[in-house]
């Protein structure tokens, strides 16, 4: 099982751009990098996923090193509402070994 | 609202009672997950179904009896649990396991169970 390790909190204003770093030392040749948005008192929304290489949506983007041993996602111009914890997931292709890291709380202040 | 609700919201109890959570997916989904959160701690899979068979039991007690009668409902029987297990007990669905022949599964959450044993 790929491990991973997150900054536990990041603080940042409104219309900043963030960058949360998730390390994967471990990262199997199978393992697919997705990335969770937690609120209080809710579940995990699902944000992005890549494999390697660069991925963007709507919500975010994606930064994946040639080595795959990090991720960064990145959270152009946050708002208050950005406020949760964010979980960088690393898991295999077979569905199984998904396993959620420590995640990093976000603070957006104004 | 996620597709995926759970019941109830809140639960309180004692170690020797005996209760259930309930989950229940409008999504059409196959696969459905058991996973609980601590405080401080990262979320913990506990269960997986797909196709209501169960495929994964991560070293869970067997005071947690889950059980999946079709492929929209999925529950957590309690029974005897110890104060350590107050966590909130969160419940996902997929359209198949995580990654079928290298597609990506999203997984939607439900709110959430917040129990506490006393």
């Amino acid at each position: 099982l790929a491990k991973t390790t997150q900054p536990i909190s990041m603080d940042s204003y409104e219309g900043q751009e963030v960058n949360i770093t998730c390390s994967h030392n471990n990262i199997a040749t199978n393992d697919y990098i997705t990335w969770y948005q937690q609120f209080p008192s809710q579940g995990p929304r699902f944000i992005i996923q890549g494999y390697k290489t660069k991925v963007t949506n709507e919500v975010a983007s994606l930064f994946i090193p040639a080595d795959r041993k990090s991720s960064t996602l990145s959270l152009p111009r946050v708002s208050l509402s950005d406020t949760a914890v964010y979980y960088c997931l690393v898991g295999d292709d077979y569905g199984q070994n998904f396993v959620f890291g420590p995640g990093t709380r976000l603070s957006v202040l104004p | 609202e996620t597709g995926v609700t759970q019941t109830p919201r809140h639960l309180v109890m004692g170690m020797t009672n005996k209760k259930s959570l309930k989950c229940e997916q409008h999504l059409g989904h196959n696969a459905m997950y058991w996973y609980k959160q601590s405080a401080k701690k990262p979320l913990e899979l506990m269960f997986v179904y797909n196709f209501k068979e169960q495929t994964e039991n991560n070293s869970v007690p067997s005071r947690f009896s889950p059980e999946c009668p079709n492929s929209s409902h999925l529950f957590l029987h309690l029974h005897t649990l110890q104060p350590e297990d107050s966590a909130l007990y969160l419940c996902a669905s997929s359209q198949d396991s995580l990654f079928t022949r290298g597609v990506y599964n999203e997984q939607f959450f439900g709110p959430g169970t917040r129990l506490t044993v006393l």
